[in-house]
């Protein structure tokens, strides 16, 4: 299996700031990598897809970047409704694994 | 507009089999490249990937449940169902059920939309 390792795990910042999420796969995936925003008690919605293909209807301060083994979810400049965790998940093979997880939380 | 809904039992005993539907609306199964899976999330943890069937009925399974699981398709009913047998507590976890969509052309895919989720709790 694949193993994806986000860092960090958790994360304060303010709104207005511009924030960075790595995520590490065990083994090159190219650009296999997809990002997930979830907020509390709700189901994950798709961000980025293909490493940096921006879903339709997602805001455009979200961007992705990174191909191989390393990948970066940034958010430009941060707004009150980006509190939420995110992960990162390879598609490049089954089983189709995800990241822990990183909570962004308000400062 | 795309939705997908899960359903089936909020409590299990274990070792008893879990039955999980997932009604679709606003797509097609029989559409080339999609396909509807499962993810589960336990309690404060990460998503973790259960299994995935193909409008050609492929299907694929995490291996390393792959002897627990079931996935199958009902077209006409936009129905996909999800078994698991010998269920145990670590099983409690809130299951998604979700489209998965490739870009034409490529290998790429994703999961896009997620249903509500169910939280199946698993206890004697």
């Amino acid at each position: 299996d694949i193993q994806m390792t986000q860092s960090p795990s958790s994360l304060s910042a303010s709104v207005g700031d511009r924030v960075t999420i790595t995520c590490r796969a065990s083994q090159s995936i190219s650009s296999f990598l997809n990002w997930y925003q979830q907020k509390p008690g709700k189901a994950p919605n798709l961000l980025i897809y293909a490493a940096s293909s921006l879903q339709s209807g997602v805001p455009s301060r979200f961007s992705g970047s990174g191909s191989g083994r390393e990948f970066t979810l940034t958010i430009s400049s941060l707004q009150p409704e980006d509190f939420a965790t995110y992960s990162c998940q390879q598609s490049y093979s089954a089983p189709y694994t995800f990241g822990q997880g990183t909570k962004l939380e308000m400062k | 507009q795309i939705t997908l809904k899960e359903s089936g039992p909020t409590l299990v005993k274990p070792t008893q089999t879990l039955t999980l539907t997932c009604t679709f609306s606003g797509f097609s199964l029989s559409t080339s490249g999609v396909g509807v899976g499962w993810i589960r999330q336990p309690p404060g943890k990460a998503l973790e990937w259960l299994a995935l069937i193909y409008w050609d009925d492929d299907k694929t399974y995490s291996p390393s449940l792959k002897s627990r699981l079931t996935i199958t398709k009902d077209t006409s009913k936009n129905q996909v169902v999800l078994t698991m047998n010998n269920m145990d507590p670590v099983d409690t976890a809130t299951y998604y059920c979700v489209r998965r969509l490739t870009a034409s052309g490529s290998y790429h895919h994703w999961f896009d939309p997620w249903g509500q989720g169910t939280l199946v709790t698993v206890s004697s």
